[in-house]
């Protein structure tokens, strides 16, 4: 399995602004997922893209995709405190193995 | 619904000791079941997965061990201990055609 790449490493925004984060990969994949984890805890799912879509939303969140450049670009909108935690790219290519990289670390200020 | 159960959430032990840590599964069956590691600041290392009772893949030849004695229940243990296996270690369920589903870890510290 691969991991992703995410960046930047670290992240400081204010309340109500937007949160920007991307990850790059190496080889093709079936579909590309995002998970958030929170200080101390395990990860949570965010969101799910396949390899045939460019875009996805959920809620707050907008993911996009882009195969021939290998990335993926995962948007916050209208930032909150509680979303301040890491966040994780995973590439799958085989769907039973799940790599991650060392993620890109929100933080929201009040 | 689905949960997934870890425990200690804590655990503190001496370097040549044994480690027991468990992980157990409701509300589904015949899940894949994965033991992460996560060093302080770092990503997520996969160190074992199964896929079936009885079915182990080690990702990373270490000082640890995995076992699935239960369809539900993944067991990650250690002989004797090192330093080097402080971390935070995430157990995971998946089904088919599911996103990972995360336990909320044991923080070992190895002393």
């Amino acid at each position: 399995s691969q991991q992703g790449e995410e960046d930047p490493q670290a992240l400081s925004i204010q309340e109500g602004e937007n949160a920007t984060m991307n990850c790059s990969y190496k080889t093709s994949i079936n579909n590309l997922q995002w998970y958030r984890q929170n200080s101390g805890r395990g990860l949570v799912h965010l969101i799910l893209i396949r390899s045939n879509e460019r875009e996805k939303h959920s809620g707050r969140l907008r993911v996009t995709l882009d195969t021939s450049k290998k990335s993926s670009s995962l948007l916050i909108t209208a930032s909150r405190a509680a979303d301040t935690a890491s966040y994780f790219c995973a590439p799958n290519s085989n769907d039973y193995k799940l790599s991650f990289g060392a993620g890109t670390t929100v933080t929201v200020r009040a | 619904s689905q949960t997934i159960h870890q425990w200690p959430a804590t655990l503190v032990q001496p370097v040549g000791s044994p480690l027991s840590l468990e992980c157990t599964v409701e509300g589904t069956s015949n899940p894949n079941l994965y033991w992460y590691r996560q060093a302080a600041g770092r990503g997520l290392q996969l160190l074992f997965y199964s896929v079936g009772i009885g079915q182990i893949s080690s990702e990373v030849p270490q000082n640890l061990s995995a076992s699935r004695p239960q369809d539900r229940q993944f067991i990650l243990s250690s002989k004797k201990l090192l330093l080097s296996d402080s971390g935070f270690y995430l157990c995971a369920w998946k089904g088919q055609n599911s996103p990972l589903h995360f336990g909320n870890g044991t923080r070992l510290t190895v002393t």
